[in-house]
C-alpha cells in the first residue's frame, strides 16, 4: 500500500515557466488537497477536491490550477512559475468526514 | 475565521525533560484538532487527534486534551528522548463548513540533546 505519492520530490524551474507536481493515491479517498509549506507559516491550503471532477480553491490560489479527472490523481499545475511559488508542497487525501489526512512526502520546488 | 496559535520555537530541551507545546484555537462550530509531526527532509505524520471536548488524545508517549473552555490542545510528553527532534503542528478541522480543509498553526521546533 504505496498512501500518497508524489512526484519529483525536488524540482528547479526558471521564472516564466509551467510545470505539473503529480499526487496519487491508492486509498480510494475522496477528498484530496495540496498544502504549500512556508517557513514560520505552517502549512496553507491552496486547492482540494472532494471527488472526481469537483475542485475548488482553499486559502492561496493564485497561480495554481487543478483538475480532478480521476479518484486517484490530483496534480497541481503551476502555469507561470514565480520566486514566490519557492515552497515546499504537500499533497494529501482523506477518506471522508472526520477521518484522518494522510500527507505525501513533499515536493521541494526552486524557482530562480 | 478559523485559526490556530501555537507557541514559537525552537525549543531546546534536554534528554528526558518534559516538553509542553501550547496550541490554542479559534472555530465555528465544533471542530477537530490534531497533532502533526515532521521529522527532517520527511512529510507530515499525524501524532495524535481528538474529535470532541474533553478527549484526549495520546501516542508515544505525547499526550493532548482537546479542552474547549479554555480552547486549548495543548501537547505534553514526559520524557524525550534524541529522536523527538521534529517539528510539530497543531491543526484544526473537520467543522461542518470545512470538514476536509485543516487550519495549521505555524509550527514548533524542537530540539532534544544528549
Amino acid at each position: 500500500n504505496a498512501g500518497v505519492t508524489q512526484t519529483p520530490k525536488f524540482q528547479v524551474l526558471k521564472t516564466g515557466q509551467s510545470m505539473t507536481l503529480q499526487c496519487a493515491q491508492d486509498m480510494n479517498h475522496e477528498y484530496m488537497s495540496w498544502y504549500r509549506q512556508d517557513p514560520g507559516m505552517g502549512l496553507r491550503l491552496i486547492h482540494y477536491s472532494v471527488g472526481a471532477g469537483i475542485t475548488d480553491q482553499g486559502e492561496v490560489p493564485n497561480g495554481y490550477n487543478v483538475s480532478r479527472s480521476t479518484t486517484e490523481d490530483f496534480p497541481l499545475r503551476l502555469l507561470s512559475a514565480a520566486p514566490s511559488q519557492t515552497s515546499v508542497y504537500f499533497c494529501a487525501s482523506m477518506k471522508g468526514f472526520g477521518n484522518t489526512i494522510y500527507f505525501g512526502e513533499g515536493s521541494w520546488l526552486t524557482v530562480v | 475565521g478559523n485559526s490556530v496559535t501555537q507557541m514559537e520555537g525552537p525549543v531546546t530541551l534536554s534528554e528526558e525533560a518534559f516538553l509542553t507545546i501550547n496550541c490554542t484555537y479559534t472555530a465555528t462550530g465544533y471542530p477537530s484538532l490534531f497533532w502533526y509531526v515532521q521529522y527532517p527532509g520527511e512529510g507530515l505524520q499525524l501524532l495524535l487527534k481528538a474529535t470532541k471536548a474533553d478527549d484526549k488524545g495520546s501516542n508515544k508517549g505525547f499526550e493532548a486534551t482537546y479542552r474547549k473552555e479554555t480552547t486549548s490542545f495543548h501537547l505534553e510528553k514526559g520524557s524525550v528522548q534524541v529522536s523527538d527532534s521534529a517539528v510539530y503542528f497543531c491543526a484544526l478541522g473537520g467543522t461542518t463548513d470545512s470538514w476536509g480543509k485543516l487550519q495549521f498553526g505555524a509550527g514548533t521546533q524542537v530540539v532534544v540533546t544528549p
